[in-house]
């Protein structure tokens, strides 16, 4: 693989489920971040990890949790989804946090929450 | 506050010039980054600026004032491959990104 993968890349999901997106990177980059993408409204960040063994919370974290057991792993976790969570969901990297270096997105994964 | 203020929607012919604005309140400042999202796809990087003045890359441009907290992608001789939304993302003292909601570019044979 090269770069960021996310899975799945769409899930339909009962509300009240439990769900984890997945994000890989192969880049060996130190920061990651996870974002949801709304209409007509711009990214917002829900949390992000600094390096691995550490997290933090963003604009939009209620409902959410992260780990980052490792530099190329962080998932996303919806302990219980709810119709509001609804979105695209972006997982990004970049090298080194604290800096303004270039972020590098995956895909996505489309989620609908009934 | 934080705020990005830019275009909903622009509307452009192929092989012509168009010019998109950004208007930014920001907590600190390091740099302001202009990405590209085709429907569907994620956002890729186009430029960043931190200092005032236009930096030049290829067909497109992009200008930075921070005393006007100001900005501009300009994107010339266009293709239609160009229809994207454009996102206009500043970083703050805390060196997050506080992303804009885009613009969307139409481009029209």
């Amino acid at each position: 693989i090269a770069g960021i993968t996310q899975a799945p890349t769409s899930q339909i999901l009962a509300a009240g489920r439990r769900m984890t997106l997945r994000c890989t990177q192969d880049m060996r980059h130190n920061a990651m971040y996870w974002y949801r993408q709304d209409l007509g409204l711009g990214l917002r960040l829900i949390h992000y990890s600094n390096t691995a063994g550490t997290t933090g919370k963003g604009e939009v974290p209620d409902g959410y949790s992260v780990s980052r057991a490792n530099t190329d792993d962080f998932p996303l976790t919806l302990a219980s989804a709810v119709p509001s969570q609804t979105s695209v969901y972006f997982c990004a990297s970049s090298e080194v946090s604290g800096r303004a270096d270039e972020q590098f997105f995956g895909p996505g994964t489309r989620l609908t929450v009934l | 506050g934080q705020n990005i203020d830019q275009p909903t929607e622009m509307t452009a012919t192929e092989g012509a010039i168009v010019q998109i604005n950004c208007t930014y309140q920001t907590s600190g400042f390091n740099g302001l980054f202009w990405y590209q999202q085709h429907a569907g796809e994620a956002p890729t990087f186009l430029s960043y600026n931190v200092l005032d003045g236009l930096e030049e890359k290829g067909r497109f441009s992009s200008f930075l004032s921070r005393s006007k907290g100001y900005s501009y992608l300009l994107l010339k001789e266009l293709q239609m491959k160009d229809s994207a939304s454009y996102l206009c993302a500043p970083m703050d003292s805390n060196y997050q990104l506080i992303w804009g909601a885009g613009t969307k570019l139409i481009i029209k044979p």
